[in-house]
């Protein structure tokens, strides 16, 4: 299973970009990596999902090098309201199998 | 919207006390997961289920056995509990994919489980 490794936390002012990468070594040919949102008791929220290069949609982009060993998650003028846990989640599906790996999330305080 | 409820918010449970955690969707999804999530460690997989009957052990699956008899329901039981086993619950649900392919998860709100 692909190892992912991510920053424990990071701290940002509101407006600010903030780019949260993921490493993931041993990522297999056909996994993908999602990112998800946890707000405090509730549970993971999906973000965003990409194969390789570059993915984009209303709320992040998603930025995958060639060598498909990182992954960076970026957050445009992030706001008080995106301080939560971001979880980078590398796997695939294999239809009768999940195979999964939740990194251990990056923990972003977002202050004035 | 995808719902997906579990059966408590939290839940306090005596040692060698059997446990059911249930977890409910309203979405027809095939795929359901336990997980449990502790402070460092993030999120491991328990059990997937990805048919009725069918399930498939996670990372951690010791300690710990699923039911799946009903499409929109996948149970979590802790045959009999151990303080180690104090967590928090999250159930998960996927629509179907061909193999080979990714998904995106909907997740329940956690159960905060304390085994004392």
């Amino acid at each position: 299973l692909a190892k992912t490794t991510q920053p424990i936390s990071m701290d940002s002012y509101e407006g600010q970009e903030v780019n949260i990468t993921c490493s993931h070594n041993n990522i297999a040919t056909n996994d993908y990596i999602t990112w998800y949102q946890q707000f405090p008791s509730q549970g993971p929220r999906f973000i965003i999902q990409g194969y390789k290069t570059k993915v984009k949609n209303e709320v992040a982009s998603l930025f995958i090098p060639a060598d498909r060993k990182s992954s960076t998650l970026s957050l445009p003028r992030v706001s008080l309201s995106d301080t939560a846990v971001y979880y980078c989640l590398v796997g695939r599906y294999t239809g009768t199998a999940s195979k999964l790996t939740f990194g251990t999330g990056t923990r972003l305080q977002v202050t004035l | 919207d995808v719902k997906v409820t579990q059966s408590s918010r939290y839940l306090v449970k005596r040692t060698g006390e059997k446990v059911f955690l249930e977890c409910v969707q309203d979405m027809d999804h095939e795929n359901m997961f336990w997980y449990r999530q502790d402070p460092g460690l993030g999120l491991r997989l328990i059990y997937f289920s990805y048919d009725v009957k069918m399930k498939e052990k996670g990372d951690i699956p010791e300690g710990y056995s699923v039911s799946r008899e009903k499409k929109e329901r996948f149970s979590l039981i802790l045959e009999s509990a151990s303080t180690n086993q104090t967590s928090m619950y999250l159930c998960a649900t996927a629509p179907f994919l061909l193999a080979g392919g990714s998904y995106e998860q909907y997740f329940g709100p956690g159960t905060r489980l304390t085994v004392t």
